[in-house]
């Protein structure tokens, strides 16, 4: 089993829709836990980061659920350029104990 | 600021011939990363240095080597470059300092295809 894991899509959504990804984690001993984007071609960016109480950005919202080992992403109000690679990261202990899923892709279509 | 930079952003090797990747960052970061990227498996860290002379292995070190003479450059060394290292790889760095998070600033990667 993969210490994280997404659904690799793609996801093709009509603007102005809202989306969900989910992301499972197998180590229990997790700490931190992260939203990065990833454009086609490009370095990956941090979105967000996930915090226990849940938290938002705008029209993202993400949240974790510390008990099932899944964290996941909201987006409302999707928008062309919301179209990327969405990676699930998790860190594991220090600073270089993260693992990176493999990523959800979404389509946001006109 | 500049952020993280890499060179070359492509490059083509034949089997047994080596290289050197580098990596440079102008935000005075303490770690520093090198991942390789493949379709399916995500990004994978190679080797990762917490500051100037220290380096240390991550979860695929095999076939690599690594040195970080200064703070601010991160250099990734194939010996004998071998078709399963074709991949894109990703410098990465991010701040110990308290307050500053944990976000890793990536570079703009190097796509290596070895024949």
């Amino acid at each position: 089993r993969k210490e994280v894991e997404q659904d690799p899509g793609p996801f093709n959504v009509p603007e102005g829709a809202t989306v969900a990804f989910n992301c499972t984690y197998s180590n229990s001993a997790s700490q931190s836990f992260f939203w990065y984007r990833q454009d086609c071609r490009k370095e990956p960016k941090l979105l967000m980061s996930v915090y226990s109480s849940g938290n938002e950005d705008g029209r993202f919202t993400a949240q974790l659920n510390r008990a099932s080992q899944y964290i996941s992403l909201l987006i409302r109000d999707s928008k062309l350029s919301d179209s990327a690679t969405y990676l699930c990261v998790v860190k594991w202990g220090g600073y270089q104990k993260v693992t990176f899923g493999t990523g959800t892709k979404l389509q946001v279509i006109p | 600021n500049a952020g993280v930079t890499q060179t070359p952003k492509f490059r083509v090797l034949k089997t047994g011939q080596s290289m050197t990747l580098l990596c440079a960052q102008d935000m005075n970061h303490e770690y520093m990363y090198w991942y390789r990227q493949d379709p399916g498996m995500g990004l994978r860290l190679i080797h990762y240095s917490v500051g100037e002379g220290t380096t240390a292995k991550g979860e695929v070190p095999d076939g690599y080597n690594v040195s970080r003479l200064k703070k601010q450059n991160f250099l990734l060394g194939l010996e004998s470059a071998a078709p399963s290292q074709t991949s894109v790889y990703f410098c990465a760095s991010s701040s110990l300092k308290q307050g500053a998070g944990y976000e890793q600033y990536f570079g703009p990667g190097t796509r290596l295809t070895v024949t």
